[in-house]
């Protein structure tokens, strides 16, 4: 089944101890994706790659780092969590030009807490 | 530069009768416009888009929606509600003319269905 994973689905932790957030595809995408959902403000994105090695910033990418060292993995990091990083977080694949390249398939989210 | 406005935060209809949902887009160039749809507790899931071919878009349960350039309109209708119909919905537009694959999400459409 072609899906897009993510885990933890919930997780609750205190300020300043480092997180991450794994994201994996089997759909051979090469466009993947953070966001984060906030109440009255949509999603918004943090960090995308557009293939192994090679990520950018989003709108929002302050307090996060990404890697993509594989092509089916996108970890999300918050090396020092902070109180306004709780949110609702999803990650996203898409596959290259001409292969519906914009059409975006996502994660089941995660929901972090910070304390 | 790119954006898009859902026209309503919440609608509501009784189940049978016809959905209207509106979504107004800015693009400097010719945007890729989508609807994705977001039940409770679950990821996004991608109802329809417009990629520059017909301008009236059939998507997944029943939805359908018309590109309207001189309105900068894509606003998403369906003939005739039903319960399942209640959720999340986002409009979501990319302009890829100066490089960047980054799409701007609407804030969202919480569609209430009533029996």
């Amino acid at each position: 089944e072609a899906q897009v994973t993510q885990n933890p689905r919930y997780l609750i932790t205190v300020t300043g101890k480092k997180l991450t957030v794994t994201c994996s595809q089997n759909m051979n995408h090469e466009y993947m994706s953070w966001y984060r959902q906030d109440p009255g403000l949509g999603l918004r994105q943090i960090y995308y790659s557009m293939n192994v090695e090679a990520t950018d910033k989003g709108d929002v990418p302050e307090g996060y780092k990404v890697s993509r060292k594989e092509k089916r993995n996108f970890p999300l990091i918050l090396e020092s969590p902070s109180p306004n990083q709780t949110s609702l977080y999803f990650c996203a694949s898409s596959g290259g030009p001409g292969q519906g390249y914009y059409e975006q398939y996502f994660g089941p989210g995660t929901r972090l807490t910070v304390t | 530069a790119q954006s898009v406005t859902q026209l309503d935060s919440h609608v509501s209809v009784s189940e049978g009768t016809p959905v209207l949902l509106r979504c107004n887009y800015s693009s400097s160039y010719s945007p890729s416009l989508f609807w994705y749809v977001q039940h409770p507790n679950k990821g996004l899931q991608l109802l329809l888009k417009y990629t520059s071919a017909a301008t009236l878009v059939k998507g997944i349960n029943g939805f359908e929606a018309e590109f309207k350039k001189s309105e900068t309109s894509f606003h998403l209708t369906k003939p005739s509600a039903h319960m399942s119909d209640a959720a999340e919905y986002f409009c979501v537009v990319i302009d890829a003319s100066g490089g960047s694959y980054i799409p701007t999400f609407g804030r969202g459409t919480s569609l209430i269905v009533h029996p």
